[in-house]
């Protein structure tokens, strides 16, 4: 079974410029969430989808956004990229819909830089 | 927001336990007390988790204070593949998948 896939792996902008990534969860997997993993903040999350629709949003500005599609891949855009932004994005997958038991997956991440 | 509280890091011994500790003072009735640990230049991966009573599974074990303000994970023999950040994470089941990453404890393993 496929794990959680990200592309770009690596990717370098300017700032001023807008970057979209993009999320292929496990197959089954309806939810994927979003986080953003800097090392003075450490893991934060962004949003969750589900089935289409952003069920969660993190504490980030409207610069970062994110769509599911209907096969449940996901992308998130960051515009007016800023030198913060630079980071590792990682994206998880999860089968069920709810909170309780679900386990996350993740992927190993898009590593931005922003110069 | 649920927090929770690790020591910034550890040692271990190779082949011997491990006992990772993680408070959650302030943890509330429906929170699931999650692990996941995020070896070098990886994604976190899912170690266990648990609600009241202590898990056991093929990675690990979880104890689960009977206040459930704190609790520890346990590795019970430590390989060099542990080495890793752990992070112990309340995930609320009226939130979704909206973890709370805090700075995670970093695993060191001694050969």
């Amino acid at each position: 079974k496929a794990g959680v896939t990200q592309t770009p792996r690596y990717l370098i902008k300017t700032r001023g410029q807008q970057v979209t990534l993009s999320c292929s969860p496990i197959s089954g997997h309806r939810s994927v969430s979003w986080y953003q993993q800097t090392p003075g903040q450490g893991l934060q999350f962004l949003f969750e989808y589900f089935s289409e629709t952003q069920r969660n949003k993190g504490n980030f500005p409207g610069r970062f956004s994110g769509r599911q599609f209907s096969n449940s891949r996901s992308e998130m855009n960051v515009s007016t990229l800023e030198l913060g932004d630079s980071a590792l994005y990682l994206c998880a997958s999860s089968q069920l819909g709810t909170a309780n038991t679900g386990e996350l997956f993740f992927g190993e991440g898009s590593r931005l830089t922003v110069l | 927001d649920a927090k929770t509280t690790q020591p910034n890091s550890m040692e271990s011994n190779e082949e011997e336990p491990v006992h990772l500790p993680c408070n959650h003072s302030t943890i509330s009735g429906t929170d699931y007390i999650h692990w996941y640990r995020q070896l070098p230049s990886q994604g976190p991966e899912y170690v266990i988790h648990g609600l009241t009573s202590n898990v056991n599974n093929r990675m690990a074990s979880l104890a689960i204070a009977e206040d459930r303000k704190s609790s520890t994970l346990i590795l019970h023999r430590a390989t060099l593949r542990d080495a890793a950040v752990y992070y112990c994470i309340l995930r609320d089941s009226n939130t979704g998948n909206q973890f709370y990453f805090g700075t995670g404890t970093s695993l060191t393993v001694i050969p």
